[in-house]
C-alpha cells in the first residue's frame, strides 16, 4: 500500500498563474478529501468526494478554486488565478467511509503540497 | 461547530508515559472521538478512536470519561519520534474540524 500520493511536494508560482495540485488516493477508498493548512487557520476542509462525486464544497474559499475527480484513482485541485493569500500546505486524504457518527475507518493523509504564491 | 479543547503544549521525558487530555463537552451520544497526530513536515496520521469504552492499539490507549465529555490519549512510553501535534476531534456532520491541537515535546 503506497498510501495517498500527492504531487508536487512543493510549488512556487507567481500571482495570477494557474496552479494544479494532484492526488492519488488509496485504492478501494470511496472518499477523498482536500484540506488546506495555514498557521492562522489550521487545517480546513475544502471539499470532499464520495465515489468521485463532489458532496460538500462549502469550504472552497472562492470561485478561483475548483476540484475534480475524473476517476477513482485521481483528483485535482486547481487555483486560477492564484494569489499570495493562497500560500499554504494542501493535503489530500482518503478513507473507506465517510466522517459521520458511525465512522470507523481512518483518514489517510498524503504528505501535502506546499504552495507558495509570490 | 464541534469544538474540542486541548492544552496548547505539553512536555514529556523520553520513555515516560504521557497523558494528553481533551474536553469535548458538546459531543453527542453517537459521535466517536478521534485522535490524529502530525509529525513535522508530514500529513496528519490516525492514532486511535473510540465511542464509550477505553480503547487500545499498538500506538496508544484512549481513556474516555463515563459522561463522554472528556478523554485522554495515553502514550505508554514516549519516544523522540512521538514529538508531534496531537489533535482530538469530534465529527461535525460529515466533517472533521481540526483545532490547534497539543504540541508534544519529548525530551531525551
Amino acid at each position: 500500500d503506497a498510501g495517498v500520493i500527492q504531487s508536487p511536494r512543493h510549488e512556487v508560482t507567481e500571482m495570477g498563474q494557474e496552479v494544479t495540485l494532484r492526488c492519488k488516493p488509496i485504492s478501494g477508498h470511496d472518499y477523498l478529501f482536500w484540506y488546506r493548512q495555514t498557521m492562522m487557520r489550521g487545517l480546513e476542509l475544502l471539499i470532499y468526494f464520495n465515489n468521485n462525486v463532489p458532496i460538500d464544497d462549502s469550504g472552497m474559499p472562492e470561485d478561483r478554486f475548483s476540484a475534480k475527480m475524473p476517476n477513482a484513482s485521481f483528483s485535482t485541485l486547481k487555483i486560477q488565478p492564484s494569489e499570495p493569500r493562497d500560500s499554504a500546505v494542501y493535503f489530500c486524504a482518503s478513507s473507506r467511509t465517510g466522517m459521520g457518527s458511525s465512522y470507523n475507518s481512518p483518514l489517510h493523509f498524503g504528505n501535502g503540497t506546499r504552495l507558495t504564491v509570490t | 461547530d464541534a469544538k474540542t479543547t486541548q492544552p496548547n503544549s505539553m512536555e514529556s521525558n523520553e520513555e515516560e508515559p504521557v497523558h494528553l487530555p481533551c474536553n469535548h463537552s458538546t459531543i453527542s451520544g453517537t459521535d466517536y472521538i478521534h485522535w490524529y497526530r502530525q509529525l513535522p513536515s508530514q500529513g496528519p496520521e490516525y492514532v486511535i478512536h473510540g465511542l464509550t469504552s477505553n480503547v487500545n492499539n499498538r500506538m496508544a490507549s484512549l481513556a474516555i470519561a463515563e459522561d463522554r465529555k472528556s478523554s485522554t490519549l495515553i502514550l505508554h512510553r514516549a519516544t523522540l519520534r512521538d514529538a508531534a501535534v496531537y489533535y482530538c476531534i469530534q465529527p461535525y456532520g460529515q466533517n472533521f474540524v481540526f483545532g490547534p491541537g497539543t504540541r508534544l515535546s519529548v525530551l531525551p
